[in-house]
């Protein structure tokens, strides 16, 4: 499997400011995508998906946009909240059923 | 609605020995996958299970093995383990639609350290 490095992309965001994480992904043959957040010592948990026939779905304070062309999705999260402190990944699904490939994930920071 | 659990928690074993894992999927859902999350590094597709029958398993070698039974659980045994086994193996289920992508949950993961 593919192999990261020790040091994650790390987002330093003031709290109430809005937030844009972004995944670069590899496969044009991709149509399912998902934001997951990870908490520290815990489980991905999701936030929200689109399909390839969509550019932009919108989730409570959360927005998902996908550009197909440059195979590029981005996470935005309005007001960020302390809680939002975490690792967020995203993952993309070609295959049915298959499994998800996950990027490398990035550390959000909420500062006071 | 319960999510998905993991058991144990946490497990401690030595170099050699056998590790086995357990998830209970989310009521309703058919398919369970198993993920690696070690320290620093993202998740490594393990296995998929749907039905009872394994459907796809990662880039790990044979001795990561697994099986789902009759009420959708699933179990992970990792055979003669080394030290770099010890991770975070996460657990996820979904809905099986057939061609239609279904969006996986996770469970909170059994911490695995190898010494």
């Amino acid at each position: 499997g593919e192999s990261v490095g020790l040091h994650l992309p790390t987002l330093s965001v003031q709290e109430g400011d809005n937030s844009i994480i972004n995944c670069a992904y590899s496969n044009s043959a991709s149509d399912y995508f998902i934001w997951y957040k990870q908490e520290s010592g815990k489980g991905p948990q999701f936030i929200i998906d689109i399909r390839s026939n969509m550019d932009k779905r919108q989730g409570q304070r959360v927005t998902v946009l996908l550009n197909k062309t440059v195979k590029h999705l981005s996470l935005q999260i309005a007001a960020t909240q302390p809680g939002d402190s975490a690792v967020y990944f995203c993952a993309e699904n070609s295959n049915y059923g298959q499994n998800f490939v996950f990027g490398p994930g990035t550390r959000l920071s909420v500062l006071p | 609605e319960a999510g998905v659990t993991q058991s144990p928690t946490h497990l401690i074993k030595t170099r050699g020995q056998q590790a086995t894992l357990r998830c209970s999927p989310i009521s309703g859902h058919t398919s369970v996958y198993w993920y690696q999350q070690a320290l620093g590094l993202g998740l490594q597709f393990l296995l998929w299970y749907d039905e009872g029958e394994e459907r796809n398993r990662g880039n790990f070698p044979p001795r990561f093995s697994g099986r789902q039974f009759p009420n959708y659980s699933s179990e992970l045994n990792v055979n003669a383990l080394e030290l770099e086994d010890s991770a975070l193996y996460l657990c996820a289920s979904s809905k099986n639609r057939g061609l239609w992508k279904e969006t996986q949950y996770f469970g909170p993961g059994t911490r695995l350290l190898v010494l």
